[in-house]
């Protein structure tokens, strides 16, 4: 089967511009996450999505990151504007379902996109 | 507070065997994975345990702990390819994931 995709897979910008990312989960995976990985650290958790709504956004920093995922299938990940502090690896996963409903709660992760903010 | 510790780096030799030691601190608990991540890619899969004890996996084996809030990876035969970050993560009382900052695994010739 098919994995995660993501694009792009690169992005540089200035401080100040916005950027999107896109991606697109297993065909019938019904949980889709957005995580920023900083070089060096763990992953971490920015917006959660089960179908086309928000399980868990407590991370994401709203002034300026915004995510949707119309029709509960691929999704977008909006940062506008950037700063320096958000240059990062932005890695999608996606589960079955959401993970309290099965004993197997496992995540598949896309490559990622390397975003570079100078 | 929700914490995970893992050693930055170790380093071994192809061939031998490396254990790479996790604990953590959450909210609740509902299992420990352990992901495989080569540098520039995506994290993968390797093991999940939710209950005490050793599950083996080919050359991988994961243990846990759940009253010591430890786990354990073994890698056994070490091959060059084997050179990767291993990320500790426990899935915590809301079914979020809690990562540690992964272990960074060197294996020499």
């Amino acid at each position: 089967e098919a994995g995660v995709a993501q694009s792009p897979r690169y992005k540089i910008i200035e401080k100040r511009q916005s950027v999107a990312f896109w991606c697109n989960p297993i065909s019938g995976h019904a949980t889709l996450y957005w995580y920023q990985q900083i070089l060096g650290q763990g992953p971490k958790l920015l917006i959660q999505f089960q179908n086309n709504g928000v399980v868990d956004d407590s991370q994401l920093p709203k002034d300026r990151f915004s995510a949707e995922r119309l029709k509960g299938v691929d999704s977008t990940l909006k940062i506008q504007p950037a700063k320096l502090e958000d240059s990062a690896v932005y890695l999608c996963a996606s589960s079955l379902i959401g993970a309290r409903d099965m004993s197997w709660p496992e995540q598949y992760f896309g490559p990622g996109t390397r975003l570079t903010v100078t | 507070g929700q914490n995970i510790d893992q050693p930055t780096e170790m380093t071994a030799t192809e061939g031998a065997i490396v254990q790479i030691n996790c604990t953590y601190q959450t909210s609740g608990f509902n299992g420990l994975f352990w992901y495989q991540q080569h540098a520039g890619e995506a994290p993968t899969f390797l093991s999940y345990n939710v209950l005490d004890g050793l599950e083996e996996k080919g050359r991988f084996s994961s243990f846990l702990s759940r009253s010591k809030g430890y786990s354990y990876l073994l890698l056994k035969e070490l091959q060059m390819k084997d050179s990767a970050s291993y990320l500790c993560a426990a899935l915590d009382s809301n079914y979020q994931l809690i990562w540690g900052a992964g272990t960074k695994l060197i294996i020499k010739p």
